[in-house]
């Protein structure tokens, strides 16, 4: 069975303290892995695709990172506006319609 | 900003009513989403359409069914709602035939008493 596990389900940071995000995944055959930005009351705002592994994205301070089994989500220096929850998802290479399978999600919460 | 609005964005009924979620889009992108998002299962899909007509299940699909008569609008209907069908739920576009990213609308908080 596809499936993806987000750990830690919750980080608290001081702002300049840098982390990583973890997502494992179980899947047959990885078409794409993607990262979302969520905040309260929003829908999720897509952020990277990944597609194989070694690859990696970056964007302001964070930057995503693929091997076979998982993709770490780094965030560097992070600042109060970075705290949100972070979602990864999965698109098998079976599937044909695009589905998107994802985990629970991290939330962030980064202090002053 | 994908061009994706939901409505209603906020929605309180009682169990046993019948209930229609609207996704509208200005993109003429050919596939749309249902996602529901409850605390401790995270998103998971309920139904899905490739083109007008054209639609498929996911994986919480009962209880649920769709509707798109055209590429803009992607409707869903709870058409006796339960208490299990609170959620928050997010209508999505595919960004292109060829990508796998989704972009999602604000989302639709429903209650159901």
């Amino acid at each position: 069975e596809d499936q993806v596990t987000q750990s830690p389900e919750a980080l608290r940071l001081q702002e300049g303290e840098s982390s990583s995000l973890n997502c494992s995944y179980t899947v047959s055959g990885l078409r794409g892995l993607f990262w979302y930005r969520q905040d309260p009351g929003k829908g999720p705002e897509f952020l990277f695709t990944l597609y194989s592994a070694g690859e990696e994205k970056e964007k302001e301070r964070l930057k995503a990172t693929l091997t076979k089994k998982e993709s770490f989500l780094h965030i560097t220096a992070p600042k109060p506006e970075d705290s949100a929850t972070y979602l990864c998802a999965v698109q098998a290479s079976y599937n044909q319609g695009g589905k998107l399978i994802f985990g629970q999600g991290t939330e962030l919460s980064v202090k002053p | 900003d994908a061009g994706i609005t939901q409505s209603p964005r906020h929605k309180v009924t009682e169990t046993g009513t019948p209930v229609t979620l609207r996704c509208h889009q200005t993109e003429n992108h050919r596939y749309m989403y249902w996602y529901r998002q409850d605390p401790g299962h995270g998103l998971r899909l309920i139904h899905y359409s490739y083109g007008v007509k054209d639609t498929d299940k996911g994986e919480v699909s009962d209880g649920y069914s769709v509707s798109r008569s055209k590429t803009e609008d992607f409707l869903l209907t709870l058409e006796s709602a339960t208490s299990s069908q609170t959620s928050v739920y997010f209508c999505a576009i595919r960004g292109g035939e060829n990508t796998g990213e989704l972009f999602f609308g604000e989302g639709s908080r429903l209650t159901v008493l």
